[in-house]
């Protein structure tokens, strides 16, 4: 059964620290998004890529969070520092890009800074 | 930016009642997903609307995209307990590669 993977499924850090969140597309899937779900905001998309290539970025403070495909069955995103603020839930959801790219999502990264 | 509103945020119905979703941009969608989120998971693809005035149904679920393709409807007949959860719209621009979601509607039915 394909599903996306996102590890750790919980991570309670220091406000300051760094923190990396992993995610493990669907095989074959050659488009990946990262998303972060809070009440107030709803689900907002950080950063996509198609085929590993960043297609935008523009959703992330950018002073503070990057997202890379080392490879294809790898996708991270990371903060550095943390801070209070990012306390939400992130998502990574994979598919295959086309007229109709429909999104498979992992079960999602708690994050709690505190 | 692309923003999807839905309406109503919240809905707190009886079982067996019907209820409707709204879903309205000012954007253009090359097509228009909806997705049902329950607590601790991510959301999963309920179904993809692509033809402006297309309507499908699912069991008692009927999804409806509008003739512009800027908005859709999630009307749900006879609510049951199982279908308490939150749904999303998303929008799908096919030149961006973009999947953009909707604010959400979360869906309360009890017994």
């Amino acid at each position: 059964d394909a599903r996306v993977t996102q590890t750790p499924r919980h991570k309670v850090t220091e406000m300051g620290q760094e923190v990396t969140m992993r995610c493990q597309p669907i095989l074959g899937h050659n488009t990946v998004f990262w998303y972060r779900q809070t009440m107030m905001q709803g689900l907002e998309l950080l950063a996509y890529f198609r085929n590993r290539a960043p297609l935008d970025d523009s959703g992330m403070p950018k002073d503070r969070f990057s997202a890379e495909m080392p490879d294809a069955t790898l996708a991270t995103l990371k903060i550095q520092p943390s801070e209070p603020r990012d306390s939400a839930v992130y998502f990574c959801a994979s598919g295959l890009v086309g007229q109709n790219t429909e999104a498979f999502f992992g079960q999602g990264t708690r994050l709690t800074v505190v | 930016t692309q923003l999807l509103e839905q309406s109503p945020q919240f809905l707190s119905i009886q079982e067996g009642e019907n209820l409707t979703v709204y879903c309205n941009s000012s954007s253009v969608f090359s097509s228009l997903q909806w997705y049902r989120q329950e607590p601790g998971e991510g959301p999963v693809l309920l179904v993809t609307v692509v033809t402006g005035g297309e309507v499908k149904k699912l069991k008692r679920l009927t999804f409806q995209f509008g003739d512009a393709r800027k908005d859709s409807s999630l009307h749900i007949t006879a609510a049951q307990p199982g279908d308490t959860g939150l749904y999303l719209c998303a929008g799908y621009t096919g030149t961006a590669s973009k999947l953009t979601f909707g604010t959400g509607t979360r869906l309360q039915v009890t017994l």
